[in-house]
């Protein structure tokens, strides 16, 4: 069974619908992060928790917002959805008590918005 | 502010050849480097990493050294599978931080 799991895995909406992108992970790691993945620009974050009570805003933040529900879920959700949006979307995870740095990554959610 | 570039893709080798992606680096401090590797409809993964001037990261034939004088991290291997076709991805984590920040990706096409 995979340790970061997102659902769904695709998924169209149209402009202006609300949408929420979910992230489960059982690696029993703190720290999570959203990234958002475009062609030629690399993964750039958008948000990341270091612990239930604390969450960050990451390089480009605006329009979406996340929620921290437990350890384990970490949601991305895009209040009003616009085309500039559509991407490959990644959750992942990391333990900064192993003393490395390393992230582990979940699967992707591809959204498309028309 | 930080940052990683690399060079552009795509990448075409036939299998067998030498394979040279190049990775330079901008950052304060002395960050981690890293190279994650994404197959084809799946996440990143973590294909090797260096922590410190002069470490040698290697995994699965590949291997990158980090170069503190040249602020690079070059990912190299011998000889290339038609199964190593992928985009690769040159990393950075600031020291301290744990966040990563991530090039644009280079994308690998071995062809038998």
């Amino acid at each position: 069974d995979a340790d970061v799991t997102q659902t769904p895995r695709n998924r169209i909406t149209k402009t202006g619908k609300r949408i929420m992108l979910e992230c489960s992970q059982t690696k029993g790691h703190d720290r999570m992060y959203w990234y958002r993945q475009d062609p030629g620009l690399g993964l750039r974050l958008i948000y990341y928790s270091f612990d239930v009570k604390d969450i960050n805003k990451g390089e480009i933040s605006d329009g979406y917002s996340v929620s921290r529900q437990a350890q384990a879920k970490f949601s991305l959700s895009l209040e009003s959805a616009i085309p500039n949006q559509t991407a490959l979307y990644f959750c992942a995870t990391s333990d900064p008590r192993t003393g490395r740095d390393e992230q582990y990554f979940g699967p992707g959610t591809r959204l498309t918005v028309t | 502010g930080d940052s990683v570039t690399q060079m552009e893709g795509p990448v075409t080798l036939s299998e067998e050849a030498f394979l040279t992606i190049n990775c330079t680096y901008t950052a304060t401090g002395y960050p981690s480097l890293f190279w994650y590797v994404q197959y084809p409809g799946e996440g990143l993964q973590l294909l090797l990493k260096a922590t410190k001037a002069d470490d040698k990261g290697s995994n699965k034939g590949f291997e990158a050294t980090y170069r503190k004088e040249t602020t690079s991290f070059h990912l190299e291997k011998g000889s290339v599978q038609v199964s190593d076709s992928a985009v690769y991805f040159c990393a950075l984590s600031p020291g301290g931080y744990n966040k990563l920040i991530f090039g644009a990706g280079t994308r690998l096409a071995v062809h038998p």
